[in-house]
């Protein structure tokens, strides 16, 4: 049962314009949301966060966006640029300390030139 | 450089037999987690220590097994491995528990 659902495997947008990933979840006892990057060859890096208590946070060019009734966050990066090419994973999280973090199987995003 | 360290980068083994991935967390870490990623199943959590203790367990396979030492170091040992076990094996650290996780750069491990 994925509890952490990416459901575009792909994803390409024209450097410049806005990038959109989407999440949804399953378990409503999720309360912290993270995104990671990751490049080939490389281990995953954290990107941005959200604690359920907000619905939105921003960190330049990366904005995560949440949604609690609809069990659902997204990422927005504007403008993209080529460096953003990457696989992005939507992890999340319960704040009891015996809770796991639990990925999805990630986006691969191309900027395009 | 996250600061987390795995060894080996690669590993090239036959079904069968048995191998031990190394992870030494950031300085300071508590939390150590393990995670596999095979071709489109994205990371698989398998398991999680805090200060030498087991914390959570996803699904890690009963040949499969892990610990954290007392300098926190921790190993992951797989054994009778199968082709199905041929993946890629992160390691993760974190200054408590479910924090920001930290990842090594993996383990490559291809079992032939």
């Amino acid at each position: 049962d994925q509890q952490v659902k990416q459901n575009s495997p792909s994803l390409s947008v024209q450097e410049g314009r806005i990038s959109i990933l989407n999440c949804d979840y399953t378990n409503s006892m999720f309360d912290y949301f993270l995104w990671y990057k990751k490049y080939p060859a490389e281990g995953p890096t954290f990107l941005i966060s959200i604690s359920s208590i907000k619905d939105k946070n921003e960190d330049g060019r990366f904005t995560v966006f949440l949604n609690k009734s609809a069990k659902h966050l997204s990422l927005h990066i504007v403008p993209s640029q080529p460096g953003d090419s990457a696989v992005y994973f939507c992890a999340a999280s319960g704040m009891n300390r015996d809770d796991k973090i639990i990925f999805g199987k990630g986006t691969r995003l191309h900027i395009l030139p | 450089d996250s600061g987390v360290t795995q060894t080996p980068k690669h590993l090239i083994t036959a079904t069968g037999q048995r191998v031990t991935l190394r992870c030494s967390p950031r300085s300071g870490d508590l939390s150590v987690y393990w995670y596999q990623q095979s071709l489109d199943q994205g990371l698989q959590f398998l398991i999680q220590y805090y200060n030498g203790e087991e914390r959570a367990k996803g699904n890690i396979l009963e040949r499969f097994s892990a610990q954290q030492f007392p300098d926190l170091h921790s190993e992951l040992n797989l054994s009778s491995l199968e082709l199905g076990d041929s993946a890629l094996y992160f390691c993760a650290s974190s200054t408590g528990v479910n924090e920001k996780l930290f990842f090594g750069s993996g383990t490559q491990l291809s079992v032939l």
